[in-house]
């Protein structure tokens, strides 16, 4: 069955720092791959997705994710992180034989000035 | 709608006491989204609806848990005999169908007492 790991529970950067969030999945054929943002008390948004193609994607506010085939990852980036970036962000992936979107536990991105 | 909708944002219930959550979907929307999110968790996944019907429904906990979808468009979860460890953010997305993004409401916090 598929799965998702966030192997990092909480990751703390600098503001104006790079960030890179890993995520593995598990999935025997290609998967459909995403990245959201909740932010505290909000809903989740979805930041970019990965379907097929151009294994680098570009998302919303600045973020981007790319795809590894050889290594099971999906691992969000971004080059200059901002205080509004202080959120949890899950990894999630969509198993197509029983539709259901499957999301990792999470990381929490904390931004000290 | 422009965006999922889910009401009550905030459900306090007595132990024992049933309950529905409501969950009004993009307009055109096929596919509908039940996950369960506890505090410092990843959204869990309930059950998801294709159309009117249950297309997957093995992430509903147990046989107190029961979601319906009569046309297709709003859908309503219901819950008999609440626990306290029902105690949770319901979330609900919708998508325009199967792989496709899911995109979330904010999602209505239940306090069981």
């Amino acid at each position: 069955a598929q799965s998702v790991t966030q192997p990092d529970i909480h990751i703390t950067v600098s503001e104006g720092a790079s960030l890179e969030l890993r995520c593995n999945y598990s999935y025997g054929a290609t998967p459909y791959l995403f990245w959201y943002v909740q932010s505290p008390g909000q809903g989740l948004q979805l930041l970019l997705k990965y379907f097929s193609g151009d294994t680098l994607v570009q998302g919303i506010k600045g973020f981007e994710a790319e795809f590894k085939r050889s290594q099971s990852s999906f691992n969000l980036r971004k080059p200059s992180v901002h205080w509004s970036d202080a959120a949890e962000y899950f990894c999630a992936v969509y198993g197509g034989a029983t539709n259901k979107l499957i999301f990792g536990t999470g990381t929490l991105l904390a931004v000290q000035p | 709608g422009a965006g999922v909708s889910q009401t009550p944002s905030n459900k306090v219930t007595e132990k024992g006491k049933y309950v529905e959550l409501r969950c009004d979907p993009i307009s055109g929307h096929t596919a509908l989204y039940w996950y369960r999110q506890s505090l410092g968790q990843g959204p869990e996944f309930l059950i998801y609806f294709q159309g009117t019907g249950a297309a997957d429904d093995s992430g509903l906990p147990n046989d107190r848990f029961f979601a319906v979808r009569p046309e297709g468009s709003v859908s309503t979860l219901k819950i008999q005999r609440t626990e306290r460890g029902d105690s949770a953010v319901y979330l609900c997305a919708s998508s325009s169908g199967q792989g496709a993004a899911a995109f979330f409401g904010q999602g209505t916090r239940l306090t069981v007492v």
